[in-house]
């Protein structure tokens, strides 16, 4: 399979404890963004990389957020002190940028969030 | 600001018959219009795309149509199968250099048998 990856696809945790999501995009995508999203909404933007750089962040990402994609590949997003707002599905897409190119966005199956 | 607004909210049809979905957009500078399909519990799948000179697009039962200078779009789906049962998601591009897409909220829809 070669489309976008995302691990786990389900995490229950307890208030106030940290969790990590990562990503594996597409192999030869240079762009990686993290969306969130609650039912019934659509997904909102949280950050989004080029290669290794974090190049964009929503202010919807408070201190408690942080991504990383260190190598430009592979991508985590770790929530700190989690609360039960942040209960949600955390998507995960990749482009490639690329003149001429529409940089259509291929999105991971998501991590299903539950704080409780 | 930049919004994308769709409607209905929600929709139930019986299968096979057509329904249409709308999408009004105020998202400026304008690049392109994609429509998704966003299965529960998975992540949105394009179906099509239009740029700013392109007013259909077809993808098998899919069509989508777009009038730039009004700023919308609508999504028909023709002879319904209990697989389109989904959320249908209007996302629009910006020109310039941004590369974070504006997301409408979808339109649920759901095909009885």
């Amino acid at each position: 399979d070669t489309g976008v990856s995302q691990n786990p696809r389900h995490k229950i945790t307890k208030r106030g404890q940290n969790v990590t999501f990562r990503c594996d995009p597409i192999s030869e995508h240079n762009r990686l963004y993290w969306y969130r999203q609650t039912l019934g909404q659509g997904p909102e933007f949280l950050t989004y990389f080029q290669n290794e750089a974090q190049l964009e962040k929503s202010r919807l990402l408070s201190d408690r957020f942080s991504a990383e994609r260190p190598k430009g590949s592979f991508s985590t997003l770790e929530i700190q002190r989690t609360e039960q707002g942040d209960s949600a599905m955390y998507l995960c897409a990749s482009s490639l940028a690329r003149r001429g190119n529409d940089n259509e966005q291929f999105f991971g199956p998501g991590t299903r969030l539950t704080v409780l | 600001k930049n919004q994308v607004e769709q409607s209905p909210q929600s929709l139930i049809i019986l299968e096979g018959k057509n329904c249409t979905l709308q999408c009004n957009y105020t998202v400026s500078p304008f690049s392109n219009l994609r429509w998704y399909k966003q299965d529960t519990g998975r992540g949105p799948v394009s179906l099509t795309i239009m740029t700013f000179s392109e007013n259909t697009k077809s993808n098998g039962r899919y069509t989508a149509t777009l009038d730039a200078d009004t700023k919308q779009s609508s999504l028909h789906i023709t002879a319904s199968q209990l697989s389109d049962s989904a959320s249908y998601i209007c996302v629009v591009g910006l020109s310039g250099g941004s590369y974070i897409p504006t997301f409408g909220r979808g339109t649920s829809l759901i095909v009885h048998p």
